[in-house]
């Protein structure tokens, strides 16, 4: 099946500063990619819909400012946590679709983010 | 309702079938997937099945479909202790996933 590749897998910050994470499709032209985030022991929570070239959709109550997303090429998606704070903790999943509407959605490993 | 919907908790013994069920929310997703996840890991695609098909075999893995009540069940046939996980069903819904709260399959020797 189709690769996605996340890095850094965990990183730890302080408070106050930024991080980045990286999603890329290794074998595969992704023309949208997509960031979750998950809590604990619960399900993924679309936070925005990034298509290459283009600004992301946000979903309902996630701030953009906050979350920068870029998908600068059709291989490359970030996400940045801006002046991260403990509660931005969590785990980040991307994932990518093959194609168009209608093809497989693969994910990546996912990100452990722990703010301190 | 708007929610995708799972049981939250299964336990079975080594080599019996596994059944999980969910229920979908729209008559018009395309696609309906099955993902795999182990503690602190990502998702594993492991299947998936169109919408206007019934059943979809995989291995041990099957899948069956009832449109009609939006019903989507997964079969892990010869279940493992490997196959002990969370596994959680989605909808390809308005180009994007969503995801049901995840089933615990717990697999004893």
């Amino acid at each position: 099946g189709a690769v996605v590749s996340q890095h850094p897998s965990r990183v730890i910050c302080k408070s106050g500063t930024s991080v980045k994470i990286e999603c890329r499709s290794l074998d595969f032209q992704a023309t949208t990619m997509f960031w979750y985030r998950q809590f604990p022991k619960q399900s993924l929570m679309l936070m925005a819909t990034s298509n290459e070239g283009s600004k992301a959709t946000y979903e309902q109550g996630v701030e953009k400012d906050k979350f920068l997303i870029n998908h600068a090429s059709l291989t490359l998606s970030t996400l940045t946590v801006t002046s991260a704070h403990p509660e931005d903790s969590s785990f980040y999943i991307c994932s990518a679709r093959v194609g168009r509407v209608g093809n497989t959605i693969y994910f990546g490993e996912g990100s452990w983010l722990t703010v301190v | 309702g708007e929610d995708v919907e799972q049981s939250l908790f299964l336990s079975v013994r080594e080599g019996d079938s596994s059944v999980i069920n969910c229920t979908y929310t729209d008559s018009s997703s395309t696609y309906l997937y099955w993902y795999k996840q182990e503690p602190g890991a990502g998702l594993q695609l492991l299947t998936y099945i169109f919408s206007n098909m019934d059943m979809k075999q995989d291995q041990r893995l099957t899948v069956l479909l009832n449109k009609k009540d939006k019903h989507l069940s997964l079969r892990i046939a010869d279940t493992q202790t490997g196959d002990s996980a969370i596994y959680f069903c989605a909808e390809d819904r308005y180009s994007t996933l969503t995801f049901g709260k995840g089933t615990m399959l717990l697999v004893s020797p």
